[in-house]
This record gives structure tokens, C-alpha cells and sequence, in this order.
């Protein structure tokens, strides 16, 4: 039984280019987030998904982060035109029933 | 808005003894509560929960209580390991909502 898989695993951009990074949830899992955290920081809540129900995207922080789910299965989220302070750990997590969430090892991304 | 504190950074504890990591939330519409368990350079870990209409959840030598009158929760570890040295996460949430999280706290664990 496969976990939460992230890909890449590290990913080094440079500013202004767009980025995609990749969830694929352990299969059959309803609910799907994504966290970000940053250096010392605690996890900062960006988007979830929960079966066909609109997505909450409160956490997005600014227009540039978008992401999709397609076919209630894998995700990408896509960090536009990206700056400096997007460096952080990005970490995908789903969950049958929206209560335990399992994560991903995360994906490192540094914008230099 | 801070809606699930973990006051404390660290917490140093002997092998053996028991370990107590503290979390307050002030959202009184969390019914689910959840710990994890973070090692460098890996995601979080699940590791107990507890739903609001309960009071304490046991799981080998975790033990997790609430005190829903107080908004409070705390994770027991006894006896503490060196293996459980690591940043732990309280986290909370409503029906179909997202999880919130505290900003951790390191637990080390002395042989």
C-alpha cells in the first residue's frame, strides 16, 4: 500500500519562473491538502479538497498559487512568477474521511 | 489569528519519564483533534486523535486528553523513548474543513 507521493522531491527555480509540484493521495482517499512549511515556521494551510464539494482556497497566499485536482485523484499546485519567500516545504496529505490526514515527505523548493 | 496554540518551543525530558505536550485551541467548533509527529527532512506523522465528544483516547504509550470546557488538550508519552525526540504538531478541525495546526513543539528525549 503506497503513502502520499510528492514529486519532485526537491525542486530549485529561479525567480519569476513558474513552478508545478505534484500529489498523488493514497488511492480511494476523499480529501486532499496541501501545507506549506517554511524555515522555523509551523505548517501554513493553503488549499483542501474534499470530494466534489468547491475547494477551500482560503490559505492560498496571494493569486500567483493555484491548484487543481483532477478526477478527484492527483493534484498540482502551481506557484506563478515565484519569489524568494515561496521557498519553503510544500506537503500534500489526503484522508478517507477528512479527519486523519496522511501526509507526503514533502517537496523542497528553493527560489534563488 | 492564532486558533491552535502550543505555547512552548521545547521540552526536555529523561528517558523513561513521562512527557506532557500541551496544546490550546479557541475555535469552540473543533470536534476533532489530532497529534502528529515530524522528523527532520520528513512529512508529519499521524499519530492519535480524539473526537470532541470524548475525553481521553489511549494508544500504546500515547495517551491523549481533552478538556473541552477549558480548550484544552494534552499528548501523555510514558515512557519517553529517545526515538520520540522530534517536533510534535496538535492540529484540530471542524466537519469536512481543514486541519489546523500549532506551531510545534521539539520534544527531546535524554538517554
Amino acid at each position: 500500500g503506497a503513502g502520499v507521493s510528492q514529486s519532485p522531491s526537491n525542486k530549485v527555480t529561479e525567480k519569476g519562473k513558474d513552478v508545478e509540484l505534484r500529489c498523488d493521495p493514497i488511492s480511494g482517499h476523499t480529501a486532499l491538502y496541501w501545507y506549506r512549511q517554511s524555515l522555523g515556521q509551523g505548517l501554513e494551510f493553503l488549499i483542501y479538497f474534499q470530494g466534489n464539494s468547491a475547494p477551500d482556497k482560503s490559505g492560498l497566499p496571494s493569486d500567483r498559487f493555484s491548484a487543481e485536482r483532477t478526477g478527484g485523484s492527483v493534484s498540482t499546485l502551481t506557484i506563478q512568477r515565484t519569489q524568494q519567500e515561496d521557498s519553503a516545504v510544500y506537503l500534500c496529505a489526503s484522508s478517507p474521511t477528512g479527519r486523519e490526514a496522511f501526509f507526503g515527505q514533502g517537496t523542497r523548493l528553493t527560489v534563488v | 489569528d492564532q486558533q491552535v496554540k502550543q505555547n512552548s518551543p521545547s521540552l526536555s525530558v529523561q528517558e523513561g519519564r513521562i512527557s506532557i505536550l500541551n496544546c490550546d485551541y479557541t475555535n469552540s467548533m473543533f470536534d476533532y483533534f489530532l497529534w502528529y509527529k515530524k522528523y527532520p527532512a520528513e512529512g508529519p506523522t499521524f499519530l492519535i486523535s480524539i473526537s470532541s465528544i470524548k475525553d481521553k483516547n489511549e494508544d500504546g504509550r500515547f495517551t491523549v486528553f481533552l478538556n473541552k470546557s477549558a480548550k484544552h488538550l494534552s499528548l501523555h508519552i510514558v515512557p519517553s523513548q529517545p526515538g520520540d525526540s522530534a517536533v510534535y504538531f496538535c492540529a484540530a478541525s471542524e466537519a469536512n474543513s481543514k486541519l489546523t495546526f500549532g506551531k510545534g513543539i521539539t520534544l527531546s528525549v535524554r538517554p
